[in-house]
């Protein structure tokens, strides 16, 4: 199993900055995840991306998929209070175990 | 639908006590999940079934621990003579098999239950 490194652990922003966290590996992704947990919540299904170079959006955020598949990023545009929570990565080992990152705990201060 | 239900929400428990928590999975997914998570980390992998069958079981998972599907329906998870640290979320998760487009290669989870052993 690979491990997937996620960064920064923590980010603090004003409401209306922008902010990028990261999902890095060593090997190549077959597929990769992103959630958003919040407090005493379960994860919630942000996005999937598969192939490489590949860029999805979704409102505010924007997701990139590197070209080599072995790294990602997620941007939030003029974050909002309600964008705080944890933000996870995930892997797809095989067709029924993702393998998740420690996490971005993301707070949007008002 | 309402989702993925898990209960409890909380539950507080002395070291040595035997603790069960529910899952009810989204009624068209017959894949069910645990994942558990501790502070400051992501979920890890405990146990999957596909209808009533137990097809995997992580090597986090004790002989102290047990899941069960009977049916292929709701799920349990019971700890027994829990431990400190066994103090973490257990989450629940279901999903179309397999991970495909469908299901947008990923998983619903619930709330989760909240497992604090004293």
């Amino acid at each position: 199993t690979q491990l997937l490194e996620q960064s920064p652990q923590f980010l603090s922003i004003q409401e209306g900055e922008n902010l990028t966290v990261y999902c890095n590996s060593s090997s190549v992704f077959s597929s990769l995840q992103w959630y958003r947990q919040e407090p005493g919540e379960g994860p919630v299904l942000l996005v999937t991306v598969v192939t490489g170079g590949e860029v999805k959006k979704l409102k505010r955020l924007t997701f990139q998929f590197g070209d080599a598949r072995k790294d990602s990023s997620l941007h939030i545009t003029a974050a909002q209070p309600g964008d705080t929570g944890l933000y996870l990565c995930a892997e797809r080992l095989n067709d029924y175990k993702l393998s998740f990152g420690a996490g971005t705990t993301v707070t949007v201060r008002a | 639908d309402t989702g993925v239900s898990q209960n409890p929400r909380h539950k507080i428990t002395k070291r040595g006590q035997n603790v069960t928590f529910r899952c009810d999975p989204i009624s068209e997914h017959n894949r069910l999940y645990w994942y558990r998570q501790t502070l400051g980390q992501g979920p890890e992998f405990l146990t999957y079934f596909q209808n009533e069958a137990q097809l995997e079981k992580s090597r986090l998972l004790s002989d102290r621990f047990s899941a069960e599907r009977p049916k292929g329906s709701f799920s349990t998870l019971e700890i027994q003579r829990t431990e400190q640290g066994d103090s973490a979320m257990y989450l629940c998760a279901s999903s179309f098999p397999p991970l495909t487009r469908r299901a947008g290669y990923g998983y619903t989870f619930g709330s989760g239950t909240r497992l604090t052993v004293v």
